[in-house]
């Protein structure tokens, strides 16, 4: 089983709708949030970074992280054709001595015009 | 302020050759780190770097290292390429070690930045 896990779509919404992306992960030392979206051919970029359960907005963007379920989720308000791409959710323990990133396996989203 | 800077964008070799990719990372951030992506397995963690001293290494196999150089620039080297071992390499910078702060510190001192990657192709 992996230790992060997110539906890989394809999904794809109409213009102007809210899409919701979502995470489960099963180690609770998982203690850092974060949402990269990568368009293709490029590097994943960071969206939202978050470390506490609860909700963080970012203009359009909403993360969510509710640790006692072990599951994040990405909300996007207004889609827009822009928004077309592969998101990623990743995590990261606090323990010092792990600092590598756990990325899901990202879920493409297509927004239609 | 630059980003951060991988080359070759593409590579194309044959089984049993090996590679070198090289990252220049964002001015000023002393860590970088390596990442595999490929459609089956997709984003997993090679190695990271920090001061020129390996700080963390994935589930790799010997074939895979890395070295970073004084000016925290960082090469990675596959040696006795495998077909397996097509894939989009990333490499990601950031400011600092990972410190375990609380706070919105964390932020500026540990969020990883990517490049644009170098696509291998093993034929």
């Amino acid at each position: 089983q992996k230790e992060v896990e997110q539906d890989p779509g394809p999904l794809s919404v109409p213009e102007g709708a809210i899409v919701s992306l979502n995470c489960t992960y099963s180690n609770s030392a998982f203690q850092y949030f974060m949402w990269y979206r990568q368009y293709s051919r490029k590097g994943p970029e960071l969206l939202m970074y978050t470390y506490s359960s609860g909700n963080k907005e970012d203009g359009r963007f909403t993360a969510q992280v509710d640790k006692s379920s072990k599951y994040i989720s990405l909300f996007i308000r207004d889609s827009q054709p822009s928004d077309s791409a592969t998101y990623l959710c990743a995590m990261r323990y606090r323990d010092t001595g792990r600092r590598a990133l756990t990325f899901g396996s990202g879920t493409r989203l297509q927004v239609q015009p | 302020k630059a980003g951060v800077t991988q080359t070759p964008r593409y590579l194309i070799k044959t089984r049993g050759q090996q590679v070198t990719l090289s990252c220049s990372p964002i001015s000023g951030h002393r860590s970088v780190s390596w990442y595999q992506q490929t459609p089956g397995q997709g984003l997993q963690f090679l190695f990271e770097y920090f001061s020129e001293t390996q700080r963390n290494k994935g589930n790799f196999p010997g074939r895979f290292s890395g070295r970073q150089f004084s000016n925290s620039r960082s090469e990675m080297n596959v040696s006795t390429l495998e077909l397996g071992d097509s894939a989009l390499y990333l490499c990601a910078s950031s400011s600092g070690p990972w410190l375990g702060l609380a706070g919105e510190e964390i932020r500026a001192k540990n969020i990883q930045y990517f490049g644009a990657g170098t696509r291998l192709s093993v034929l």
